[in-house]
């Protein structure tokens, strides 16, 4: 099985910060990586599909890159409506989801 | 509008059985994929497992394999998770999700609200 690993788990920032977690997969999953954001008391929301491809409507100051085991999800700026859990997927091979990232306030 | 609507949770012993449901309106049901991902209190998104869109193939997280049985119903747009033997570790808010396209092995583009599992005695 594919494990994934996402630092850091709790990441502490102001409005305005860039903003930068980690997902590291335990095998090459050839770009078949996904970004979900999930708020409180709610569904996770798909943001970044094909490591770096943003899904319909989400904001430009999110960016994914990587390839290969190594990947990356940006916020340039971060906003208000930003501070939340994110957590990273592999779709290579069955699926596994890494341990989250909580983006919380200074 | 698209959309998924989970079911069925209930508070259940250890040891019992029950059948989540998990509804699709406003688009082909047949032209996707479907994963269940669950989510105990306070912690992390698992994956359990997926099924694909003519519910011939069917795979399971460890966790899971040979308790938890996934199906689907097309003609009903709908999908079912059918637990046995739950244990307390099972206590979670299951949700039901949709792959982009028919290709099981995908990114999940559309989450329901979940339904609560809680396994207590």
């Amino acid at each position: 099985d594919i494990q994934m690993t996402q630092s850091p788990s709790t990441l502490s920032a102001s409005v305005g910060d860039r903003v930068t977690i980690t997902c590291r997969a335990s095998q090459s999953i050839s770009g078949k990586l996904a970004w979900y954001q999930q708020k409180s008391g709610k569904a996770p929301k798909l943001l970044i599909y094909k490591a770096s491809t943003l899904d319909t409507g989400v904001p430009s100051r999110f960016t994914g890159s990587g390839s290969g085991t190594e990947f990356t999800l940006t916020i340039s700026s971060l906003q208000p409506d930003d501070f939340a859990t994110y957590y990273c997927q592999q779709y290579s091979s069955f699926s596994t989801f890494g341990q989250g990232t909580k983006v919380q306030v200074k | 509008e698209v959309q998924l609507v989970e079911s069925g949770g209930v508070v259940v012993q250890p040891g019992g059985s029950l059948r989540l449901s998990c509804t699709f309106s406003g688009s082909s049901f047949d032209d996707f994929a479907f994963h269940w991902v669950r989510q105990a209190p306070g912690k992390g998104l698992e994956w359990v497992c997926l099924i694909s869109w003519d519910g011939g193939t069917s795979y399971y997280a460890d966790s899971v394999r040979g308790r938890f049985t996934s199906s689907r119903h097309n003609d009903k747009n709908s999908l079912y998770l059918q637990m046995r033997n739950l244990r307390p570790e099972d206590t979670a808010l299951y949700y039901c999700a949709k792959t982009y396209a028919a290709d099981p092995y995908s990114y999940l583009d559309l989450w329901g609200r979940g339904t609560l599992v809680t396994v207590s005695s």
